[in-house]
């Protein structure tokens, strides 16, 4: 089966740093997403990691080890407006293309 | 802006009744997805086209239906209406049919009374 689990919400301070975990359990796997999605509005890509290790890009980072299924998206100095939503999401290696979505984790930025 | 645009932003409707969905994918894309997210819900995969082809399926209702055409816009089609087919229904295109980058677009809101 397929299965993806990542917090339902987190809470974090202004300027802190704070690390989104996912966790997946697929029949084959390409590479993991990760989006990001305001309320009400499209998701944006955010990263996609197909190797292990650590991607950076600017504020944000992620992470993924295969062997363990187990993913991170990691943001730094945050910001009011990365209050969101954040989507793992795994590509599975079967036959026909589609995207697995976790339910997403809340992350509130406080002042 | 993704360059994916999608049609109307938002539907008004009752139950029992037929919509069409409208959704344009990107230039250059030949994939279109449509996902459906219900309030506080994830999103889940409808269906998939490229180039005109259905490619995937995921949790689609047989009350709904989709298609790409030639020019490569693709339309989902909800009928038979219920309440709880009230959600955001979005629209994504990638440039192929592997595990490319999706790019969304703004979504339709479909409210059903």
């Amino acid at each position: 089966g397929q299965n993806i689990d990542q917090p339902t919400e987190m809470t974090a301070t202004e300027g802190a740093i704070v690390q989104i975990n996912c966790t997946y359990q697929t029949s084959g796997f390409n590479g993991l997403f990760w989006y990001q999605q305001h309320a009400g509005e499209a998701p944006t890509f955010l990263s996609y990691n197909v190797l292990d290790g650590l991607e950076e890009k600017g504020r944000f980072s992620s992470f993924l080890s295969r062997s363990k299924g187990y993913s991170y998206l990691l943001l730094k100095e945050l910001q009011m407006k990365d209050s969101a939503s954040y989507l793992c999401a795994v590509s599975p290696n079967t036959g026909g293309f589609k995207t697995i979505f976790g339910a997403g984790t809340r992350l509130f930025v406080k002042a | 802006d993704s360059g994916v645009t999608q049609t109307p932003k938002h539907l008004i409707t009752a139950t029992g009744q037929r919509v069409t969905l409208r959704c344009s994918p990107r230039s250059g894309d030949l994939s279109v997805y449509w996902y459906q997210q219900s309030l506080d819900q994830g999103l889940q995969f409808l269906i998939q086209y490229y180039n005109g082809e259905e490619r995937a399926k995921g949790n689609i209702l047989e009350r709904f239906s989709a298609q790409q055409f030639p020019d490569l816009h693709s339309e989902l089609n909800l009928s038979s209406l219920e309440l709880g087919d009230s959600a955001l229904y979005f629209c994504a295109s990638s440039v192929g049919v592997g595990e490319e980058t999706q790019y969304f677009g703004p979504g339709t809101r479909l409210l059903v009374l």
